[in-house]
């Protein structure tokens, strides 16, 4: 079951603008995780926010949650090329806590 | 250095012959977990661990099987391999409660071609 979706599938900026990408998720959650995919390698984890947080910054990245559309947002401050990867949302269903559902991810390309 | 570690990186095999894939962890974690990874499908779970000897299904465990008899390790099991089984496979670990989850730290991946 596809718990999260990432919104645009594929972003492209230039060095110094800011990116943001979206992640509409179904159920009810008590986590939310965003994690970074550099091309065919592992993924490492960005940021987590909690049900009961609303906003989560973490360097040049920050992170919203709003639960009551079911949304969150990761927006990246004054982007650079070695942001350049496919970024995902992961969620974990508050009544199933043991899974953790991954979306389809956004492709994020910086242009020097 | 704390790390999960995937092996083999790459495979290349035939139809029907069984395979395994190692995934190990030296963070003392108690939850372990396989994904797959399909182009325009992002990363679907295969079966997650708990802990030693609790294991279950995630999202797409047909044509796989997994065990944990040690803590560090939780190996993929392909017992007979079909081509639709073609995929980049990550292992990743946490630590684990029932109030929610925790950042996965998450193997370098395995290119597996089942041809």
């Amino acid at each position: 079951s596809q718990q999260g979706e990432e919104d645009p599938q594929a972003l492209s900026i230039q060095e110094g603008e800011n990116a943001t990408m979206n992640c509409s998720y179904k159920t009810s959650i008590n986590n939310l995780q965003w994690y970074r995919q550099n091309s065919g390698r592992g993924l490492v984890h960005l940021i987590l926010i909690r049900s009961n947080e609303r906003e989560k910054h973490s360097g040049r990245l920050r992170v919203t949650l709003d639960t009551s559309k079911k949304s969150s947002s990761l927006l990246i401050t004054a982007s650079r090329a070695a942001d350049t990867a496919s970024y995902f949302c992961a969620t974990d269903e508050k009544r199933n806590t043991d899974k953790l559902i991954f979306g389809t991810g956004t492709r994020l390309q910086v242009f020097p | 250095e704390a790390q999960v570690t995937q092996n083999p990186r790459y495979l290349i095999t035939v139809t029907g012959k069984k395979l395994t894939v190692t995934c190990s962890q030296n963070m003392n974690h108690e939850y372990m977990s396989w994904y797959r990874q399909d182009p325009g499908l992002g990363l679907r779970q295969i079966y997650y661990s708990m802990n030693v000897e609790v294991t279950d299904k995630g999202d797409v465990p047909e044509g796989y099987k997994v065990s944990r008899k040690e803590k560090r390790n939780f190996p993929l099991i392909l017992e007979s391999p079909s081509p639709n089984q073609t995929s980049l496979y990550f292992c990743a670990s946490s630590f684990y409660s029932t109030g929610g989850t925790y950042e996965q730290y998450f193997g370098p991946g395995t290119r597996l071609t089942v041809t």
